[in-house]
């Protein structure tokens, strides 16, 4: 199965700065990358995600960006706002395609310093 | 997301107990699943159904069993609770070829 690993486990950044989180996958096949948003006593939700003929993708001020050669993927969050501080996991299909459940990474708390 | 409701959303067990979580939707999704959520660990896949016919092994699937009554329910089962299978339990929907996946609140299970 996949295997999913993603770092920092906690980043702390001024508001107003830029935040980056790194994953890496392991099975070449893999073909979907989605990045959700936990909150506090939340269930994760979905705020970005490409797929594997993609190089990069922008929504306002998050990106992601995928290297299929180096297997990683990352999430770029600009002029980060004090609402973005929660905890971030990465994804990867478990198995099969994307449809058949995800493997996570172990989750990035990004802390946005006012 | 209020489409997706888990219950309960915490319990206390015993070791030895049966307890079941029950998952419900209303978004006429066909998939559903339920993860586990371990502090540090990210979220892992127990199982997975495509349709009320269709039900799937997940990476830690040991110790856990499911039903899916109806398009809308899905439950999750732990015939005999153990504590090391105390943690947050995520049930999440998906339509069909889409793989972006719609999570509940979760439900916080203790077993002592």
């Amino acid at each position: 199965g996949e295997n999913v690993e993603q770092h920092p486990s906690t980043l702390s950044v001024q508001e107003g700065d830029s935040a980056v989180i790194k994953c890496t996958y392991s099975d070449s096949a893999s073909n979907y990358f989605p990045w959700y948003k936990q909150e506090l006593g939340k269930g994760p939700q979905l705020i970005i995600d490409i797929r594997s003929n993609v190089g990069e993708k922008k929504d306002q001020r998050i990106a992601v960006t995928l290297n299929k050669t180096a297997k990683h993927f990352s999430l770029h969050i600009t002029e980060t706002q004090p609402e973005d501080s929660a905890v971030y996991f990465c994804a990867a299909p478990w198995a099969g395609g994307g449809a058949d459940g995800l493997t996570f990474g172990k989750g990035t708390h990004l802390i946005i310093q006012p | 997301d209020a489409d997706v409701t888990q219950t309960p959303r915490n319990r206390i067990t015993k070791t030895g107990k049966r307890i079941m979580l029950e998952c419900s939707q209303t978004k006429g999704h066909d998939r559903m699943y339920w993860y586990r959520q371990d502090p540090g660990l990210g979220l892992r896949l127990i199982y997975y159904s495509f349709d009320v016919k269709d039900i799937n092994k997940g990476e830690i699937s040991d110790g856990y069993s499911v039903s899916r009554q109806a398009q809308a329910k899905f439950s999750l089962s732990l015939e005999s609770a153990i504590p090391n299978q105390t943690a947050l339990y995520f049930c999440a929907t998906g339509v069909k070829g889409k793989e972006t996946q719609y999570f509940g609140p979760g439900t916080r299970l203790l077993v002592l």
